[in-house]
Protein backbone atom coordinates (compact mmCIF):
# COMPACT_ATOMS: atom_id res chain seq x y z
CA UNK A 1 0.00 0.00 0.00
CA UNK A 2 1.22 3.36 -1.12
CA UNK A 3 1.29 6.27 0.83
CA UNK A 4 0.33 8.78 -2.12
CA UNK A 5 -2.72 7.84 -3.90
CA UNK A 6 -2.76 7.13 -7.75
CA UNK A 7 -5.49 6.31 -9.88
CA UNK A 8 -4.30 2.64 -11.50
CA UNK A 9 -5.19 3.97 -14.78
CA UNK A 10 -6.14 6.65 -16.86
CA UNK A 11 -6.73 7.16 -20.74
CA UNK A 12 -7.53 9.66 -23.44
CA UNK A 13 -6.92 9.78 -27.08
CA UNK A 14 -4.30 11.54 -28.97
CA UNK A 15 -4.32 15.40 -29.13
CA UNK A 16 -6.45 15.49 -26.02
CA UNK A 17 -5.60 16.09 -22.02
CA UNK A 18 -5.59 14.23 -18.93
CA UNK A 19 -4.82 14.74 -15.76
CA UNK A 20 -3.01 12.29 -13.22
CA UNK A 21 -4.11 12.43 -9.10
CA UNK A 22 -1.76 12.32 -6.30
CA UNK A 23 -3.43 12.56 -3.04
CA UNK A 24 -1.48 12.26 0.30
CA UNK A 25 -1.73 14.09 3.78
CA UNK A 26 -0.09 17.04 5.59
CA UNK A 27 2.55 15.52 6.48
CA UNK A 28 3.74 14.86 2.50
CA UNK A 29 1.91 16.42 -0.38
CA UNK A 30 0.23 19.20 2.02
CA UNK A 31 3.64 20.29 3.15
CA UNK A 32 6.04 19.44 0.41
CA UNK A 33 6.89 19.68 -3.23
CA UNK A 34 5.52 17.40 -5.51
CA UNK A 35 7.90 16.03 -8.11
CA UNK A 36 6.66 13.28 -11.14
CA UNK A 37 8.40 10.73 -13.13
CA UNK A 38 7.53 9.19 -16.36
CA UNK A 39 8.38 5.63 -17.05
CA UNK A 40 8.44 3.93 -20.10
CA UNK A 41 8.29 0.01 -20.68
CA UNK A 42 11.48 -1.85 -19.21
CA UNK A 43 13.40 1.46 -18.65
CA UNK A 44 14.17 3.24 -15.94
CA UNK A 45 11.61 6.32 -14.49
CA UNK A 46 12.49 9.90 -15.86
CA UNK A 47 11.72 13.59 -13.99
CA UNK A 48 9.14 14.86 -15.74
CA UNK A 49 8.13 17.69 -12.92
CA UNK A 50 9.72 19.08 -9.99
CA UNK A 51 9.84 21.84 -7.72
CA UNK A 52 6.93 24.60 -8.21
CA UNK A 53 5.98 23.10 -11.94
CA UNK A 54 9.77 22.80 -13.02
CA UNK A 55 10.97 20.72 -16.53
CA UNK A 56 14.04 19.39 -16.92
CA UNK A 57 15.61 20.18 -20.24
CA UNK A 58 13.80 18.44 -23.14
CA UNK A 59 11.06 17.96 -21.41
CA UNK A 60 8.15 19.64 -23.02
CA UNK A 61 5.45 22.29 -22.09
CA UNK A 62 2.61 20.04 -22.66
CA UNK A 63 3.56 18.40 -19.67
CA UNK A 64 2.73 20.37 -16.10
CA UNK A 65 2.57 20.39 -12.35
CA UNK A 66 0.24 21.93 -10.05
CA UNK A 67 -0.90 21.08 -6.54
CA UNK A 68 -4.11 22.16 -3.94
CA UNK A 69 -3.59 21.32 -0.33
CA UNK A 70 -2.93 17.81 0.00
CA UNK A 71 -3.09 16.55 -3.81
CA UNK A 72 -1.51 17.27 -6.61
CA UNK A 73 -1.47 17.00 -10.36
CA UNK A 74 -0.39 16.10 -13.19
CA UNK A 75 -1.74 17.65 -16.85
CA UNK A 76 -0.48 16.34 -20.33
CA UNK A 77 -2.19 17.99 -23.06
CA UNK A 78 -1.39 17.31 -26.93
CA UNK A 79 -1.88 13.43 -26.12
CA UNK A 80 0.68 11.32 -28.43
CA UNK A 81 1.29 7.84 -28.22
CA UNK A 82 4.58 8.06 -27.36
CA UNK A 83 3.06 9.61 -23.70
CA UNK A 84 1.90 6.13 -23.23
CA UNK A 85 3.63 5.22 -19.99
CA UNK A 86 3.93 4.74 -16.00
CA UNK A 87 3.50 7.89 -14.49
CA UNK A 88 4.76 8.18 -10.31
CA UNK A 89 4.51 10.97 -8.14
CA UNK A 90 7.01 11.69 -5.51
CA UNK A 91 7.53 13.53 -1.94
CA UNK A 92 9.17 13.34 0.79
CA UNK A 93 6.92 12.74 4.36
CA UNK A 94 8.09 14.77 7.50
CA UNK A 95 6.68 12.66 9.25
CA UNK A 96 8.30 9.47 8.36
CA UNK A 97 11.53 11.20 7.05
CA UNK A 98 11.52 9.13 4.46
CA UNK A 99 10.44 9.35 0.37
CA UNK A 100 6.93 8.17 -0.69
CA UNK A 101 5.71 7.70 -3.90
CA UNK A 102 2.22 7.47 -5.39
CA UNK A 103 1.69 3.34 -7.03
CA UNK A 104 1.92 4.61 -10.47
CA UNK A 105 -0.91 5.67 -13.08
CA UNK A 106 -0.51 3.79 -16.40
CA UNK A 107 -0.79 6.03 -19.23
CA UNK A 108 -3.25 5.18 -22.26
CA UNK A 109 -3.50 6.65 -25.47
CA UNK A 110 -6.36 5.29 -27.52
CA UNK B 1 27.48 14.61 -18.49
CA UNK B 2 26.71 12.41 -15.04
CA UNK B 3 25.89 9.03 -15.31
CA UNK B 4 25.06 6.02 -12.96
CA UNK B 5 25.16 2.40 -13.27
CA UNK B 6 24.57 -0.55 -10.72
CA UNK B 7 26.55 -3.15 -10.55
CA UNK B 8 26.55 -6.52 -8.63
CA UNK B 9 24.87 -10.24 -8.11
CA UNK B 10 21.98 -11.12 -10.05
CA UNK B 11 21.23 -13.65 -8.08
CA UNK B 12 21.50 -13.75 -4.31
CA UNK B 13 20.29 -16.85 -1.98
CA UNK B 14 17.71 -16.38 0.75
CA UNK B 15 18.73 -15.10 4.19
CA UNK B 16 22.22 -14.06 2.20
CA UNK B 17 23.12 -10.15 1.41
CA UNK B 18 22.29 -8.15 -1.28
CA UNK B 19 25.12 -5.64 -2.35
CA UNK B 20 25.22 -3.30 -5.34
CA UNK B 21 27.02 -0.86 -6.34
CA UNK B 22 26.59 2.93 -7.86
CA UNK B 23 29.73 4.01 -9.89
CA UNK B 24 28.74 7.87 -11.03
CA UNK B 25 30.96 9.00 -13.91
CA UNK B 26 31.72 12.41 -15.57
CA UNK B 27 31.39 14.45 -12.37
CA UNK B 28 32.05 13.73 -8.60
CA UNK B 29 30.00 12.01 -6.01
CA UNK B 30 31.71 14.20 -3.59
CA UNK B 31 29.49 17.99 -4.36
CA UNK B 32 28.26 18.31 -1.40
CA UNK B 33 24.45 19.28 -2.86
CA UNK B 34 22.55 16.11 -3.83
CA UNK B 35 21.77 12.82 -1.90
CA UNK B 36 22.62 9.54 -3.62
CA UNK B 37 19.47 7.03 -3.62
CA UNK B 38 18.80 3.49 -4.40
CA UNK B 39 14.92 2.36 -5.04
CA UNK B 40 13.72 -1.01 -5.82
CA UNK B 41 10.92 -1.66 -8.19
CA UNK B 42 9.28 -5.47 -7.92
CA UNK B 43 7.54 -7.03 -11.05
CA UNK B 44 4.93 -5.12 -11.68
CA UNK B 45 4.66 -3.08 -9.32
CA UNK B 46 5.55 0.45 -8.32
CA UNK B 47 8.72 2.11 -6.91
CA UNK B 48 9.58 1.52 -3.49
CA UNK B 49 12.27 4.25 -1.52
CA UNK B 50 15.22 2.34 0.10
CA UNK B 51 17.21 5.04 1.34
CA UNK B 52 19.94 7.48 0.62
CA UNK B 53 23.40 8.82 1.82
CA UNK B 54 24.75 12.23 1.82
CA UNK B 55 28.52 13.02 1.12
CA UNK B 56 29.26 13.11 4.93
CA UNK B 57 27.83 9.98 5.55
CA UNK B 58 24.68 10.79 6.87
CA UNK B 59 22.00 8.36 5.62
CA UNK B 60 18.20 8.03 5.78
CA UNK B 61 16.08 5.00 5.58
CA UNK B 62 12.90 3.27 4.33
CA UNK B 63 11.26 2.60 8.02
CA UNK B 64 9.95 -0.84 6.61
CA UNK B 65 13.78 -1.67 5.51
CA UNK B 66 15.54 -0.05 8.27
CA UNK B 67 16.91 -2.78 10.37
CA UNK B 68 18.28 -4.86 7.27
CA UNK B 69 19.76 -2.00 4.91
CA UNK B 70 23.22 -0.02 4.92
CA UNK B 71 23.88 2.72 2.13
CA UNK B 72 27.65 3.83 2.45
CA UNK B 73 29.41 6.10 0.42
CA UNK B 74 33.53 5.89 -1.40
CA UNK B 75 34.20 9.16 -2.11
CA UNK B 76 37.61 7.90 -3.34
CA UNK B 77 35.64 5.40 -5.87
CA UNK B 78 33.12 7.75 -6.79
CA UNK B 79 30.80 4.50 -5.64
CA UNK B 80 27.82 3.91 -3.45
CA UNK B 81 26.64 0.94 -1.88
CA UNK B 82 23.39 -0.60 -0.81
CA UNK B 83 23.84 -3.52 1.76
CA UNK B 84 20.14 -5.79 1.95
CA UNK B 85 20.38 -8.73 4.88
CA UNK B 86 18.30 -11.24 5.29
CA UNK B 87 16.72 -11.35 1.91
CA UNK B 88 14.15 -13.31 0.88
CA UNK B 89 11.79 -13.72 -2.23
CA UNK B 90 10.23 -10.70 -1.70
CA UNK B 91 13.33 -9.16 -2.02
CA UNK B 92 13.59 -9.63 -5.48
CA UNK B 93 13.22 -6.55 -8.27
CA UNK B 94 15.20 -4.40 -10.01
CA UNK B 95 17.05 -2.03 -8.15
CA UNK B 96 18.08 1.53 -8.96
CA UNK B 97 20.60 3.72 -8.04
CA UNK B 98 19.57 7.65 -8.40
CA UNK B 99 21.00 11.51 -7.47
CA UNK B 100 18.87 13.21 -5.46
CA UNK B 101 18.43 17.23 -5.09
CA UNK B 102 16.90 17.84 -2.13
CA UNK B 103 16.43 21.57 -0.23
CA UNK B 104 14.73 22.71 3.19
CA UNK B 105 13.42 25.76 3.88
CA UNK B 106 13.14 25.44 7.89
CA UNK B 107 12.63 29.41 8.16
CA UNK B 108 8.82 27.97 7.54
CA UNK B 109 6.90 26.43 10.34
CA UNK B 110 7.02 23.24 9.59
CA UNK B 111 10.00 23.13 7.48
CA UNK B 112 9.59 22.82 3.75
CA UNK B 113 11.09 20.48 1.98
CA UNK B 114 12.09 20.20 -1.63
CA UNK B 115 13.22 16.90 -3.13
CA UNK B 116 13.71 15.00 -6.89
CA UNK B 117 15.66 12.44 -8.28
CA UNK B 118 17.03 14.07 -11.71
CA UNK B 119 19.55 11.11 -12.82
CA UNK B 120 19.00 7.38 -12.64
CA UNK B 121 20.80 4.20 -13.32
CA UNK B 122 19.41 1.70 -16.09
CA UNK B 123 18.80 -0.63 -12.89
CA UNK B 124 19.87 -4.11 -12.16
CA UNK B 125 17.13 -7.16 -11.41
CA UNK B 126 18.47 -9.20 -8.42
CA UNK B 127 16.66 -12.24 -7.97
CA UNK B 128 16.60 -13.72 -4.82
CA UNK B 129 16.59 -17.95 -5.25
CA UNK B 130 17.89 -20.71 -3.99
Amino acid sequence: QSVLTQPPSVSAAPGQKVTISCSGSSSNIGNNYVSWYQQLPGTAPKLLIYDKNKRPSGIPERFSGSKSGTSATLGITGLQTGDEAVYYCGTWDSSLSAVVFGGGTKLTVL
Amino acid sequence: QVQLQESGPGLVRPSQTLSLTCTVSGGSIGIGTFYWSWMRQSAGKGLEWIGRVFVSGNTNYNPSLKSRVIISVDLSQNQFSLNLNSVTAADTAVYYCAREAFFSNRAEVPPVFINWFDLWGQGTLVTVSS
